[in-house]
């Protein structure tokens, strides 16, 4: 069965390093999504993207925070400079928008910034 | 801006007995989602109810929209050990290209 994939699985870092975190979404998915989860907290949504831009993106998502479809698999988010609030666990999403509508989550990236 | 509630947030069970999640939303949704999680893993999507009166069953556990009243249910009978985890349902607001907004999430735990 067709997944959504994510690397790395853990990521450590500094305060302040720039971080990518990677996805390659289902391969005849056309909507991807990024989601963060900080520890023992409800998932929140951080932003979508379609046709090669952002369709809706959160207060989460500042000038810190941005994504990138570099070539026809892989999805990025990129962090510029870490802060210490921004470890939590990321997950990617993607869905076809067909009848049922499934968002289908990747296992996830979990950031630690120390 | 749509909120999501679920109640309650922890919820201990004995094996075999029943009990009902409830998930409310406060905007016009057009689908609404159940999701499993255990510890330290991804979402496992269980259900996808997508219009009023919609009821959906697998094994243990039921799923039903009220978008009148803007409430879902997760119905869980005769809970087992493995059915321990935390249940999430999220909503896609009407106006919205995609985004879901997640409640809180219940830790179910069931007990022998």
């Amino acid at each position: 069965e067709p997944e959504v994939t994510q690397t790395p699985s853990h990521q450590v870092t500094q305060m302040g390093q720039e971080v990518i975190l990677r996805c390659v979404p289902i391969s005849n998915h056309l909507y991807f999504y990024w989601y963060r989860q900080i520890l023992g907290q409800k998932v929140e949504f951080l932003v979508s993207f379609y046709n090669n831009e952002i369709s809706e993106k959160s207060e989460i998502f500042d000038d810190q925070f941005s994504v990138e479809r570099p070539d026809g698999s892989n999805f990025t988010l990129k962090i510029r400079s870490t802060k210490l609030e921004d470890s939590a666990m990321y997950f990617c999403a993607s869905d076809d928008r067909g009848l049922t509508y499934e968002q289908y989550f990747g296992p996830g990236t979990r950031l630690t910034v120390t | 801006e749509l909120k999501v509630e679920q109640n309650p947030l922890f919820l201990s069970m004995q094996e075999g007995k029943n009990y009902t999640i409830y998930c409310n939303y406060s905007t016009t949704s057009d689908r609404l989602y159940w999701y499993r999680q255990d510890p330290g893993k991804s979402l496992e999507s269980l259900f996808v109810l997508l219009s009023n009166g919609a009821v959906k069953q697998e094994g243990r556990l039921m799923a039903s929209l009220d978008t009148k009243a803007r409430l879902s249910t997760l119905h869980i009978t005769a809970a087992v050990h493995d059915l321990s985890a935390t249940y999430f349902c999220a909503v896609k607001g009407g106006t919205s290209y995609g985004k879901l907004t997640f409640g809180q999430g219940t830790i179910l735990t069931v007990h022998p």
